[in-house]
């Protein structure tokens, strides 16, 4: 099973501010999903396949990586990206999430 | 719009057996792979079964193996998720979620396992 890494594990950005969320694979992976979730609700597909925004997704947003190191970019904190975001991975079975990063408005 | 609409939640002791649906719309549901994920109080996301669009493959996390089933009827555009000999560390909200890509998810059902 491939275990994937987030960190932090919690943060806080100020609004304007550039945030990168980090994902580590425990081997290779061809690409990474990441998901969205604010409290209260169901997960979103936020990126996919490594760095393509899902629908309605701002463009502030964006992902990166390859083989076991991925991230997530969001390049002006605002308000409403305050949540939790998880990487997720289905190059082997089973498909695995990471444990997630908490990102809370400053 | 594509919607997945989860039910069949609830109290169980441990040991009983539970059975949850998943009823899409939206979507050409008997095109789609689905799965079902599950996610603890307070804690992540947790795949729990996948069922390819015909039911030729079905894959199970090693924590379910053997006591859950997953099934669909495309004719109902629904999906099951049969579980027994539930036990404590199974509560949890449980997502219907559609693609190997978990593009869409439901609401999420509440099952708990206590006596």
């Amino acid at each position: 099973e491939i275990v994937l890494t987030q960190s932090p594990t919690t943060m806080a950005a100020s609004p304007g501010e550039k945030v990168t969320l980090t994902c580590r694979a425990s081997s290779s992976v061809s690409y990474m999903h990441w998901y969205q979730q604010k409290s209260g609700a169901s997960p979103k597909l936020w990126i996919y396949d490594t760095s393509n925004r899902a629908s309605g997704v701002p463009n502030r947003f964006s992902g990166s990586g390859s083989g076991t190191s991925y991230s997530l970019t969001i390049s002006s904190m605002e308000t409403e990206d305050a949540a939790t975001y998880y990487c997720q991975q289905w190059s082997s079975n089973p498909p695995t999430f990471g444990s997630g990063t908490k990102l809370e408005i400053k | 719009e594509v919607q997945l609409v989860e039910s069949g939640g609830g109290l169980v002791q441990p040991g009983r057996s539970l059975k949850l649906s998943c009823v899409a719309s939206g979507f050409t549901f008997s095109n789609y792979g689905m799965n079902w994920i599950r996610q603890a109080p307070g804690k992540g996301l947790e795949w729990v079964a996948y069922i390819s669009s015909g039911s030729s493959y079905i894959y199970y996390a090693e924590t379910v193996k053997g006591r859950f089933t997953i099934s669909r009827d495309n004719a109902k555009n629904t999906l099951y998720l049969q579980m027994t000999s539930l036990r404590s560390e199974d509560t949890a909200l449980y997502y219907c979620a559609r693609l190997r890509t978990f593009d869409y998810w439901g609401q999420g059902v509440m099952v708990t396992v206590s006596s």
